[in-house]
């Protein structure tokens, strides 16, 4: 069955310090990749994709992420976080031919420490 | 220009009642997908509505269902409520059918069912 995982339930940072997130796909062809962001109390935003080209893509708020095909993988990364990325982390997958039907990982929630 | 929003934000009903909910996409917008979610199921994908027309729909029972007018708002039904059904409810727009068309999402509606 065509899903997402994300390996990390809770991610504990201080500020300053790197950040990687995990986010696997199961096998199902050609994909569209996303990274959602929830803050506390607010909506789903999107914070970067990848559809086709470099597959190191850069988002908002410094964020990036690294398609790796290889490994079924879209992590992302920020090498600096703030107080202020305290939030949810959501990994998304459309796979081609699902009609849009968007495939959610079940959240990473990062809390960056002051 | 205005984001998605959604009527309303918070409801609480009884098992089996039935509820109606509202949202209207970013003006322009023909498409509107709906999801639900859970602290156990996560994000899931109920349905999706282009020019009003169901398009793809999720796996859940007939009792959820929706519909799209032609100003592109869309509404969502879910009949004989269950202790289940209590979830936070978000709408999501997008400009046309692509995959590749970002997706904006609404707040949220968040249903308690007693």
């Amino acid at each position: 069955a065509q899903s997402v995982s994300q390996h990390n339930h809770h991610v504990i940072l201080s500020e300053a310090a790197s950040l990687e997130l995990g986010c696997n796909y199961s096998y199902g062809g050609t994909v569209n990749l996303f990274w959602y962001v929830q803050y506390p109390g607010q909506h789903l935003q999107l914070l970067l994709k990848y559809f086709s080209g470099d597959p190191l893509v850069k988002g908002i708020k410094g964020f990036e992420a690294e398609f790796i095909k290889s490994k079924f993988s879209f992590n992302l990364r920020k090498p600096s976080v703030q107080w202020s990325d305290t939030a949810e982390y959501f990994c998304a997958v459309i796979y081609e031919h699902s009609n849009n039907d968007m495939r959610f990982g079940a959240g990473t929630r990062l809390t960056v420490k002051p | 220009k205005a984001g998605v929003t959604q009527t309303p934000r918070y409801l609480i009903k009884t098992r089996g009642q039935q509820v109606t909910l509202s949202c209207s996409p970013i003006s322009g917008h023909r498409s509107v997908s709906w999801y639900q979610q859970t602290p156990g199921q996560g994000l899931q994908f109920l349905f999706e509505y282009f020019s009003e027309t169901q398009r793809n729909k999720g796996n859940f029972p007939g009792r959820f269902s929706g519909r799209q007018f032609s100003n592109s708002r869309s509404e969502m039904n879910v009949s004989t409520l269950e202790l289940g059904d209590s979830a936070l409810y978000l709408c999501a727009s997008r400009n046309g059918q692509a995959s590749t068309d970002t997706q904006y999402f609404g707040p949220g509606t968040r249903l308690t069912v007693l």
